[in-house]
């Protein structure tokens, strides 16, 4: 496509359910980027995929936290047994130089709620 | 640990007027910075792309530079529009560590009539 491009753009939750989270990066590129922005902070990295592999998962905040992408594509980022403080806007990025100087675009996010 | 602080927080200026953002990094060993800027409610948007061996680049009316020495950035928004207003971002990718960037807190402009 375009664009990264995710979704759903938004999702509300109770907590204690699980919710899986879904982009979709710029065709041909091979490096994808997970993060997190929580209301009145800044961004935070969680998980680099260098195409199925994921080098760094330094940012996973827990074990509640995994991601996986397949066929050097669409990722999906997995949340189980969703806390409040989980609520924020998760963004993912993709990029197609080499990982030490490629340009990063994001997508639009996806807003998580948890009640 | 590489931190990133963008000064001011928040910056109101009236249309038509040049403006400059700044930024600064406290470990130069990078690989580049990358300015973005971000609307309410949406994601981030690629302005310009600095590599550590550059000094600048420009994208139509805006200029970024980059002082890696002195662990300084600035972006430059000549002839400011209300359409401008936005939350801009810088972001540093240090060597040794080039899987992830390290984002700085913003500066919210706004451009007034």
């Amino acid at each position: 496509g375009a664009g990264v491009s995710q979704s759903p753009s938004n999702k509300v939750t109770e907590k204690g359910k699980d919710v899986e989270l879904r982009c979709d990066p710029i065709s041909g590129h091979t490096a994808l980027y997970w993060y997190r922005q929580s209301l009145g902070q800044g961004l935070e990295f969680l998980i680099y995929f260098q195409g199925n592999s994921a080098p760094d998962k330094s940012g996973l905040p827990s074990d509640r936290f995994s991601a996986e992408r397949t066929g050097g594509s669409v990722s999906t980022l997995t949340i189980q047994r969703t806390q409040q403080e989980d609520s924020a806007v998760y963004l993912c990025a993709s990029s197609l130089a080499g990982v030490r100087t490629g340009e990063l675009f994001f997508g639009e996010g996806s807003r998580l709620t948890v009640l | 640990k590489q931190e990133v602080t963008q000064i001011p927080a928040a910056l109101s200026v009236p249309e038509g007027e040049n403006l400059v953002l700044n930024c600064s990094f406290t470990d130069s060993a990078i690989y580049n910075l990358q300015w973005f800027r971000q609307d309410p409610g949406k994601g981030l948007t690629s302005l310009l792309l600095i590599q550590s061996s550059q000094r600048e680049q420009t994208s139509g009316r805006l200029n970024a530079s980059l002082d890696k020495s002195s662990g300084r950035s600035t972006l430059y928004i000549a002839a400011s529009q209300p359409g401008d207003s936005a939350t801009y971002l810088c972001a540093v990718r240090r060597t040794g560590t080039a899987s992830k960037l390290t984002f700085g807190t913003g500066t919210r402009l706004q451009v007034t009539l």
